[in-house]
This record gives C-alpha cells, structure tokens and sequence, in this order.
C-alpha cells in the first residue's frame, strides 16, 4: 500500500496553462507539505497543512494555491505556468508536523513547462 | 536565517568501505532537530536517521552514524560497510522546534558506490 501518493508523476505543459498536482496519503496524518526540488536538486518548503489548516506559506507566488479538502488529500493548483516552474514537487505528510516525527514523502511530480 | 551547508557536491566510495558525509548549520537557537534524508535515482526521500539537538549521544541506526558536534555546528554522516544500494543524493536538514516547525535542506551530496 503507498503512503504517500501523487498524481500526475509527471507532466509536460506549455507556458501560461492552468495545472493540478493531487496528493493523498492513508497514514492518518494531520500535516501534509508541499515542497519544490529546483533542477539542482534544491528541495525548499513551499507550504504546510495541518487539518485542514494552513501553517506554513513559505514566499511562493501567488500563482500556487494549496487546496486541501479534506485532511488526507492537499492538491496544488498551479496557475499561468511559467518556465521558471519546472521542477519536481513532492508531497509529504507527518503525524502532527512536529520535528520528532518521520516525513514520509510521496514519489515526486516531475512538472515541465515548455 | 538558518542555513545548511554542504560542501561535497559528489562523493565516491567502494563497496564495503566507509564514507563520510558532511554537513554544518548556522542557527541561533537552542531546540532544533537536525536530519540526513536519501533520495535514491527512483526520487522517493527516505528518513536516514535523526538527532535531537538536547541529545549528546551520537544517532546511530544499523551502517548510519552521525557525529554531532553541537558547538561547531556539525552534523557529519558516517556510512560504514557500503552498499552499491547506498547510491543516491543524501541531504543535510534541520528544524526548530516551536512555531511553524519546518524542514530547510542543504543543497545534497551525490554519494556514489562503486563495485
């Protein structure tokens, strides 16, 4: 059974379209994370979720809004995709997002952006 | 701000033999956590091992140690008896505790292990 699960793993796009990357996870976690790995392999926090609730809004563009509709599920809208966006995102979950509990990642969305 | 540093961008090691990874950290505070995560070419980050910063005692889990050297402000990874699956990025982390406790990486360490 996956954890941690994303979709699409990946995806091509051209500049300016509107795209979603979905994430689930059946651990029971409360906290749930986005991250974003540049092409240099630089893995930076864009945003966190605990129960529904918004934690960390780490400076991302406007253009990324996080979604999470139920606790188990936080998707990332991505609106007029620029060059600049394409990397690979990972989510991730926690129990209660303290830093004594594991992260369990999912597999990566790998984002390109033509 | 805190930051992560590492200063191998690409390591090699033969199977069997021991490797060292580093990592330093510039933080002012007191309570914080520090990580080594895997991420092996499937992409998929792994949890390595953990130290909590109060803990003097060196993290060890099973071939995974750590030195940590809370007064330089170092947090090395020691891989003994390597393993051609060992091959992957390894990524320095850290967090504070309290407040938004969030992870920032360093940029990895590319170790590869060769037969």
């Amino acid at each position: 059974d996956t954890a941690v699960s994303q979709t699409p793993k990946y995806l091509v796009t051209q500049m300016g379209n509107d795209k979603s990357i979905k994430c689930e996870q059946n651990l029971g976690h409360d906290t749930m994370y986005w991250y974003k790995q540049d092409s240099k392999k630089f893995l930076k926090i864009m945003f966190s979720y605990n129960n529904k609730e918004l934690i960390i809004n780490e400076t991302v563009p406007n253009r990324f809004s996080p979604k999470s509709p139920d606790k188990a599920h936080l998707n990332l809208h991505i609106n007029s995709l620029e060059l600049g966006d394409s990397a690979v995102y990972f989510c991730a979950s926690s129990r209660l997002g303290r830093l004594q509990e594991t992260q369990y990642f999912g597999p990566g969305t790998r984002l390109l952006v033509l | 701000a805190q930051t992560v540093t590492q200063s191998q961008p690409e390591m090699s090691v033969q199977e069997a033999e021991t490797v060292t990874l580093s990592c330093t950290y510039d933080t002012s505070e007191n309570n914080y956590y520090l990580f080594w995560y895997k991420q092996p070419p499937s992409r998929q980050m792994i949890l390595v091992i953990r130290q909590e910063a109060y803990k003097q005692q060196n993290a060890t889990e099973n071939r995974f140690s750590v030195n940590f050297q809370k007064a330089a402000k170092s947090f090395s990874l020691k891989i003994s008896d390597s393993q051609l699956g060992d091959t992957a990025m390894y990524f320095c982390a850290f967090g504070t505790q309290g407040g938004s406790e969030k992870l920032v990486f360093g940029k990895g360490t590319k170790l590869t292990v060769n037969p």
